[in-house]
């Protein structure tokens, strides 16, 4: 089974910073990664899969990078409404796996 | 608009049977496979099932495997997950997903469109 670690678990930061959440892959995934955001009482909403591609209506800054076993999702200039849970997953082989996530609070 | 609509949750005793639909609408139904992930409180997401277009292949995750059944209807365009021998550990909020992959042929799935969820509750 393919374990993804995220880090940080939490994250601080204020309106107008950028950041950066790291994912790692326990094997290699090729660049088959996706990125979700997740606020209280919601379903998680696609940010990004493939590693990189930014699904459609998501705002450009969010983006993401990397291939292998190494992802970051990197939000720059942060809005009130991003201060969110984020997780990443993986589909590549069965089971499915998620990180175990990363609150981002504001500071 | 995509639409997926979940159904059937409910407060349920430890060994009790519960049987969740998925009503999806405003894409092609029968194109994409499907998932359903749950979510226990204060947790994070976790696989459950998924299926294909077809409904031929199927996949569980090892803690619902033999307990819990995913299938689909094209023609209603409808999700099913048939759960029985239910565990409190089952109790989590559950989303249906649409299941698109990266890349044609690829196994790069990833979930693109979710439900509301619809809670299942199982205690005594």
């Amino acid at each position: 089974d393919i374990q993804l670690t995220q880090s940080p678990s939490f994250l601080s930061a204020s309106v107008g910073d950028r950041v950066t959440i790291t994912c790692r892959a326990s094997q290699g995934i090729r660049s088959f990664l996706a990125w979700y955001q997740q606020k209280p009482g919601k379903a998680p909403k696609l940010l990004i899969y493939g590693a990189s591609t930014l699904q459609s209506g998501v705002p450009s800054r969010f983006s993401g990078s990397g291939s292998g076993a190494e992802f970051t999702l990197t939000i720059t200039s942060l809005q009130p409404e991003d201060f969110a849970t984020y997780y990443c997953q993986q589909l590549t082989s069965y089971p499915c796996s998620f990180g175990q996530g990363t609150k981002l609070e504001i500071k | 608009e995509v639409q997926l609509l979940e159904s059937g949750g409910a407060l349920v005793q430890p060994g009790g049977s519960l049987r969740l639909s998925c009503a999806a609408s405003g894409f092609t139904f029968s194109i994409f496979a499907m998932t359903w992930v749950r979510q226990a409180p204060g947790k994070g997401p976790e696989w459950v099932s998924s299926i294909g277009s077809s409904g031929s292949n199927t996949y569980y995750a090892d803690s619902v495997r033999g307990r819990f059944t995913i299938s689909r209807d094209n023609f209603k365009n409808t999700l099913y997950l048939e759960m029985n021998t239910l565990r409190v550990e089952d109790t989590a909020v559950y989303y249906c997903a649409n299941t698109p992959t990266v890349l044609p042929g690829i196994i790069a799935y990833y979930f693109d469109y979710w439900g509301q969820g619809t809670l299942v509750t199982v205690s005594s």
